[in-house]
């Protein structure tokens, strides 16, 4: 599969803070892009994604930014909740690719109260 | 809309026995469905793909006589881990995609354990 990896393993904020996860992907071609949320035992829930004709993305509190220059994708969270501690991966898709994401090594984010 | 469930959510069985765990999209119908396999404190690691009434396209590595996948309708696949061993504990997560859409909807996960 393709190659997907974290700079971070895990991170850890004070409530109301801002964070930052990063990703770096491998594959040039990779033309789309997903960051899920996956709380212990559960399977992952989808918080935002973009495309590659795109570098910035936003949604409720969530922003995704893409710089294809470098391979480089980050999720920033704004005030981040004690409901945000989960761990955070993001896929890569090659369009045309039987739709097939392939994930980074994730980073477990922990929210202080 | 675009909920996935997974039978059954954790199961033990012994090692040589066989395995089956459904994957079910409920409110919708699923053209492509996918496996994956997570150990833990890793990531999701895409096993094969499946697409209604055809054969599963599985990912380098993966044996294909060991994880039988079958996607007989639009609304179910299933994963068969045959003559599982230890090794083959794992959470397997399953995700369902719609025709013409690129979003996976994914399964609540089925925890597996071979003693």
């Amino acid at each position: 599969g393709e190659s997907v990896g974290l700079h971070l393993p895990t991170l850890s904020v004070q409530e109301g803070d801002n964070s930052i996860i990063n990703c770096a992907y491998s594959n040039s071609a990779s033309d789309y892009f997903i960051w899920y949320k996956q709380e212990s035992g559960k399977g992952p829930q989808f918080i935002i994604d973009i495309r590659s004709n795109m570098d910035k993305r936003q949604g409720q509190r969530v922003t995704v930014l893409l710089n294809k220059t470098v391979k480089h994708l980050s999720l920033q969270i704004a005030a981040t909740q004690p409901g945000d501690s989960a761990v955070y991966f993001c896929a890569e898709n090659i369009s045309g690719n039987f739709n097939k994401f392939y994930f980074g090594s994730g980073t477990k984010l922990n929210v202080k109260p | 809309g675009a909920v996935v469930s997974q039978h059954p959510s954790w199961v033990i069985c012994k090692s040589g026995t066989s395995v089956k765990i459904e994957c079910r999209s409920l409110d919708f119908q699923a053209t492509t469905m996918f496996w994956y396999r997570q150990f833990p404190k890793q990531s999701l690691m895409l096993m094969a793909t499946s697409n209604e009434g055809s054969k599963a396209t599985y990912e380098q590595g993966v044996e294909k006589d060991k994880f039988l996948i079958n996607h007989a309708s639009l609304t179910l696949s299933t994963l068969t881990v045959t003559s599982a061993h230890p090794e083959d504990s794992s959470f397997y997560i399953c995700s369902a995609q719609g025709q013409g859409g690129n979003e996976q909807y994914f399964g609540p996960g089925t925890r597996l354990t071979v003693t």
